[in-house]
């Protein structure tokens, strides 16, 4: 069974700029987060869909924002990129519950803002 | 006060002996409690889940739960250098639906 798939897996962006990142699902997961890792603090929750509905969001500014498609692959959109948005964007996918089924995490998408 | 803690390390510890990695909570209906290993460049991987009192071994690894101290733990019995990594502590609560992390303790278990 394939794992998480995200890309790009790198990306440099300017200041202002926007930008998607995408998360490929294992296949029969329904939920996916959205994690924003960097090494002042750590890693923190971002959002999680489920179903093409967003089911909660982590405490981010709305220049965040994501979406979920018929087939669970997920996008992550940061608009009017700030330098302290350079970070490791994680995406993990579960069967359904957070809490109870494992999450399994890709492998990431390095994010610089120059 | 972070919801979830742990100390930064790092956690030096011989090969053969045993790690011992602790974490806290601050929030006391936290329901589900997991321990993650990541390894350098690499994404979080799940190696324990616990979700009630008490220990639960798998391996060389058990957990300890105790919900009245807000507190569970890692033990990684007969360290491996390959066991060197960082080792994240997250809590789940229903009321939320979100997994929160702590900041990760890293491990260097030295031949």
């Amino acid at each position: 069974k394939a794992g998480v798939t995200q890309t790009p897996r790198y990306l440099i962006k300017t200041r202002g700029q926007q930008v998607t990142l995408s998360c490929s699902p294992i296949s029969g997961h329904r939920s996916v987060s959205w994690y924003q890792q960097t090494p002042g603090q750590g890693l923190q929750f971002l959002f999680e869909y489920f179903s093409e509905t967003q089911r909660n969001k982590g405490n981010f500014p709305g220049r965040f924002s994501g979406r979920q498609f018929s087939n669970s692959r997920s996008e992550m959109n940061v608009s009017t990129l700030e330098l302290g948005d350079s970070a490791l964007y994680l995406c993990a996918s579960s069967l359904s519950q957070v809490g109870t089924d494992t999450q399994y995490f890709g492998p990431g998408t390095r994010l610089t803002v120059l | 006060q972070k919801e979830v803690e742990q100390n930064s390390g790092p956690l030096s510890v011989p090969e053969g002996a045993i790690a011992s990695l602790n974490c806290t909570y601050s929030d006391r209906v936290s329901q589900s409690f997991f321990w993650y290993r990541q390894y350098s460049g690499k994404s979080p991987e799940l190696i324990m889940s616990i979700y009630s009192n008490g220990d639960k071994e798998d391996g060389r690894f058990t957990a300890q739960l105790n919900k009245a101290s807000q507190y569970v733990s890692l033990l990684i019995r007969d360290s491996q250098p390959s066991d060197s990594a960082t080792y994240l502590c997250a809590v789940f609560k229903a009321a939320g639906n979100k997994l929160t992390f702590g900041g990760g303790t890293r491990v260097l278990v030295k031949p």
